[in-house]
């Protein structure tokens, strides 16, 4: 079963708007990390936050973690054509040695 | 680096018939893993490896066969090829296992492949 879910499933805004993305999970985890994937691509890595963290920033994007809610959300700050992709979180499992990824949020930014 | 490759990118199979997908790294990465990547279904683990010589069952791993002969290759078969394994298949490699430190996956480009 999937440890991760995102919501919403699809989010649609204009290019300088602020996206803000869900994950709930059901388990105590070590670490929840977020990837992106462009259409057709891989996923690539954006960003990691520990269990002890409540929020982290890089760049335009800044994660936070309630441990107590199981939920961690992703914002993306003035958002640009180019962040048009599918976001992931990806949990670390207290106990398991791999990632359990959720189902995606497909984020469109039109110009 | 070239990261995380695979081979082939594309592959057209006829139900029945087997093929190898192949990833290979250059991080010199401890654990792989493979995925397969259906609308709607988000990431599932197919198998994994935490070495070279081993290798580990994950979410859906019945159908497929997986091998780590040498660190930087990581093979996964299909002995007999079923419509439903119609998907897009992703390798990943990290450097040491989680839990003890904060390595992220890499991901290759992935196999798109459809069995008819």
């Amino acid at each position: 079963s999937q440890q991760g879910e995102e919501d919403p499933q699809a989010l649609s805004i204009q290019e300088g708007e602020n996206a803000t993305m869900n994950c709930s999970y059901k388990t105590s985890i070590n670490n929840l990390q977020w990837y992106r994937q462009n259409s057709g691509r891989g996923l690539v890595h954006l960003i990691l936050i520990r269990s002890n963290e409540r929020e982290k920033h890089s760049g335009r994007l800044r994660v936070t973690l309630d441990t107590s809610k199981k939920s961690s959300s992703l914002l993306i700050t003035a958002s640009r054509a180019a962040d048009t992709a599918s976001y992931f979180c990806a949990t670390d499992r207290v106990g398991y040695s791999t990632l359990t990824f959720g189902k995606g949020t497909m984020l469109l930014v039109s110009p | 680096n070239a990261g995380v490759t695979q081979t082939p990118k594309f592959r057209v199979l006829k139900t029945g018939q087997s093929m190898t997908l192949l990833c290979a790294q250059d991080m010199n990465h401890e654990y792989m893993y493979w995925y397969r990547q259906d609308p709607g279904m988000g990431l599932r683990l197919i198998h994994y490896s935490v070495g070279e010589g081993t290798t580990a069952k994950g979410e859906v791993p019945d159908g497929y066969n997986v091998s780590r002969l040498k660190k930087q290759n990581f093979l996964l078969g299909l002995e007999s090829a079923a419509p439903s394994q119609t998907s897009v298949y992703f390798c990943a490699s990290r450097r040491q296992g989680f839990g003890s430190g904060s390595d992220e996956q890499y991901f290759g480009p992935g196999t798109r492949l459809t069995v008819t």
